[in-house]
């Protein structure tokens, strides 16, 4: 079976800070992860998804999201966060046409 | 491409009263995922569909059913409702070739149930 784990329902950063949303997974096949956002009264969007190309996946609006199997972690960065990013995001684990997703994770982005 | 639109966007019912929702997938992709999302419980897993034909199912009641129609539309229908029912509604689609295919959402249908 397939899940997920979003450490911390709320982060709060400065406009300019590191963006850091933790995601730990776990799956009994290689993982197919990726990352979404919804913002207030709209459907996810997705931010990006390990292809398993590369370890270090780059998605939208300067999000990326490294892939650590050693870890079981694919954590959500980015350099520096922007106002219109204060949303919710949450991580997600794909098998066979069935998507678990975590609890989510609320930013908040404080000018 | 026009995304995926699902109809209505608001709907209130009274308990015991059935509802059907509908969602029109993004023009050629063939699967169709239904989700629930609350404050408490996040995001849970309805079914799936890929071509009429229901792929798989999370651990939802009987109430909770669906279907896919021939051209992909899905509707998702909720029978003897209960207040426990309120949600967001959010219907996704995919081409449904693979497994790491990335979902694309709509808007959504809030339900609330008095």
């Amino acid at each position: 079976a397939q899940s997920v784990t979003q450490l911390g329902s709320h982060v709060s950063v400065s406009e300019g800070a590191l963006v850091l949303l933790r995601c730990n997974y776990s799956s009994s096949v290689p993982p197919y992860l990726f990352w979404y956002v919804q913002y207030p009264n709209q459907g996810l969007q997705l931010l990006l998804k390990y292809t398993s190309a590369a370890t270090l996946v780059k998605g939208i609006n300067g999000f990326e999201a490294e892939f650590k199997k050693s870890e079981t972690s694919f954590h959500l960065t980015k350099p520096s966060a922007h106002m219109s990013d204060a949303a919710e995001y949450f991580c997600a684990v794909s098998d066979r046409g069935k998507s678990t997703f975590g609890d989510g994770t609320t930013l908040t982005v404080k000018p | 491409k026009a995304g995926v639109t699902q109809t209505p966007r608001y709907l209130i019912k009274t308990r015991g009263q059935q509802v059907t929702l509908s969602c029109s997938p993004i023009s050629g992709h063939r699967s169709v995922s239904w989700y629930q999302q609350t404050p408490g419980q996040g995001l849970q897993f309805l079914f799936e569909y890929f071509s009429e034909t229901q792929r798989n199912k999370g651990n939802f009641p009987g109430r909770f059913s669906g279907r896919q129609f021939s051209n992909s539309r899905s509707e998702m229908n909720v029978s003897t409702l209960e207040l426990g029912d309120s949600a967001l509604y959010l219907c996704a689609s995919s081409p449904g070739r693979g497994q790491n295919e990335k979902l694309f959402f709509g808007s959504g249908t809030q339900l609330s149930v008095l």
